[in-house]
């Protein structure tokens, strides 16, 4: 079976840097996604972890630990637009399972 | 190229119609899923058509709810005799091959009401 735990809401103001955390428990997990999600839209992918690390993007990072079942969302030098919900996402089978999101407010 | 494209964007039936949702991937996706999202809430895993295979059926949430994908293009999602709780975003999504490194590429869903 599979768990996720995020974070239901954060806030931050503009500048500032958040991390939004990942816990989950899947069997034949391998890897995690995560996805942004403005309201009213759809969700719009900002990596994947195949490995173990930090994988960086710009202003977002994203790091994973599988033996600990865990990983992050990083996101730096915050602004306003980045106001959205956050959701991670493992692989399981051949699809994926979300988690129930994280709502960023960034204040000004 | 265009995006995912999904029809209608929003739909509001009467408790016990049936309803079609059409969706329309990125051209040369083979992979297509289906996902449910209610208010506030994460993502519903419902189907996922890879190619030629057999879908994956999974996630559907009752036998009243079924998919199709003709050409391993276009799909359909029909739901039938609707219930209040059926009320939801129905996103489509498609990526290239359907392995864990491709992107999903998300429509803008169609938003069901059912009265």
């Amino acid at each position: 079976g599979q768990s996720l735990e995020q974070p239901s809401e954060v806030t931050a103001v503009e500048g500032a840097i958040v991390q939004i955390n990942c816990t989950y428990q899947t069997s034949g997990f391998y890897g995690l996604s995560w996805y942004q999600q403005h309201d009213g839209g759809a969700p719009t992918f900002l990596s994947y972890n195949a490995l173990d690390g930090l994988e960086e993007t710009g202003r977002f990072s994203s790091f994973l630990s599988r033996s600990d079942s865990y990983g992050y969302l990083l996101l730096q030098e915050l602004q306003m637009k980045d106001s959205a919900s956050y959701f991670c996402a493992p692989p399981y089978g051949q699809n994926f399972v979300f988690g129930p999101g994280t709502r960023l407010s960034v204040l000004p | 190229g265009a995006g995912v494209s999904q029809s209608p964007s929003n739909k509001v039936t009467e408790k016990g119609k049936d309803v079609e949702l059409r969706c329309d991937p990125i051209s040369g996706h083979t992979a297509l899923y289906w996902y449910r999202q209610s208010l506030g809430q994460g993502l519903e895993f419902l189907i996922y058509f890879q190619g030629n295979s057999a879908p994956d059926k999974s996630g559907l949430p009752s036998d009243r709810f079924s998919a199709e994908r003709t050409g391993g293009s276009v799909s359909t999602l029909t739901i039938q005799r609707t219930q209040q709780e059926d009320s939801a975003v129905y996103l489509c999504a498609s990526s290239l091959s359907g392995t864990h490194t491709d992107t999903q590429y998300f429509g803008p869903g169609t938003r069901l009401t059912v009265l």
